[in-house]
């Protein structure tokens, strides 16, 4: 069955250095997301992606994130500048048309 | 009002019981709804996508009411492994994203 492959499954990193969170969608779904939970608390969108732009962002998705699908495969989230708070699970997810999403298994950022 | 809204539970069930969720959404023209599954630090897993008509898969059954915005999942027959958080799904309308609820935890004991 297709996935959604998401790497690293976990990255440290310190408060203020820039993570690249990288994924590679399934490879005939045009429609790509970035969504976020921390422990104990719900699944929180980000930002959604098609036909190589944004089409949409959260409140959450400030001038410290971008997005960026650089080759017809990765899709990649990037935090310019880390905070303790952005500290989650981040999952990629993708889908072809009407289904549902399908998600990678995530990387958890821990910032310390 | 929440985009979406479920009782966050936690259910706690014996094996063999029947247990129903209940979500309910504040866009009446949302369009596409879904109930997924997430196990403790994993990804969320579609579990089902649910019909105008109502659909089943084999001991899930999903409803769906529009004219009070709200979606059901019932589980019969639980089982342990059914021991998750379920989450309600429904796109925001004019575009198809997906915005989740807080999720339902259930728990199947013995």
């Amino acid at each position: 069955e297709p996935e959604v492959t998401q790497t690293p499954s976990h990255q440290v990193t310190q408060m203020g250095q820039e993570v690249i969170l990288r994924c590679v969608p399934i490879s005939n779904h045009l429609y790509f997301y970035w969504y976020r939970q921390i422990l104990g608390q719900k699944v929180e969108f980000l930002v959604s992606f098609y036909n190589n732009e944004i089409s949409e962002k959260s409140e959450i998705f400030d001038d410290q994130f971008s997005v960026e699908r650089p080759d017809g495969s990765n899709f990649t989230l990037k935090i310019r500048s880390t905070k303790l708070e952005d500290s989650a699970m981040y999952f990629c997810a993708s889908r072809q048309g009407s289904d549902g999403y399908t998600f990678g298994s995530g990387t958890r950022l821990t910032v310390v | 009002r929440k985009e979406v809204e479920q009782d966050p539970g936690p259910f706690n069930v014996p094996e063999g019981a029947t247990v129903a969720f209940n979500c309910t959404y504040s866009n009446s023209a949302s369009q596409s709804f879904f109930w997924y599954r997430q196990d403790c630090r994993k990804e969320p897993k579609l579990l089902m996508s649910v019909y105008s008509s109502g659909n089943e898969d084999g001991r899930f059954t999903a409803q769906l009411n529009r004219a009070s915005q709200y979606i059901s999942l019932l589980i019969r027959d639980s089982k342990l492994s059914d021991s998750a958080t379920y989450l309600c799904v429904v796109n925001r309308a004019n575009n198809n994203d997906m915005r989740f609820g807080a999720g339902t935890r259930l728990t199947v004991k013995p």
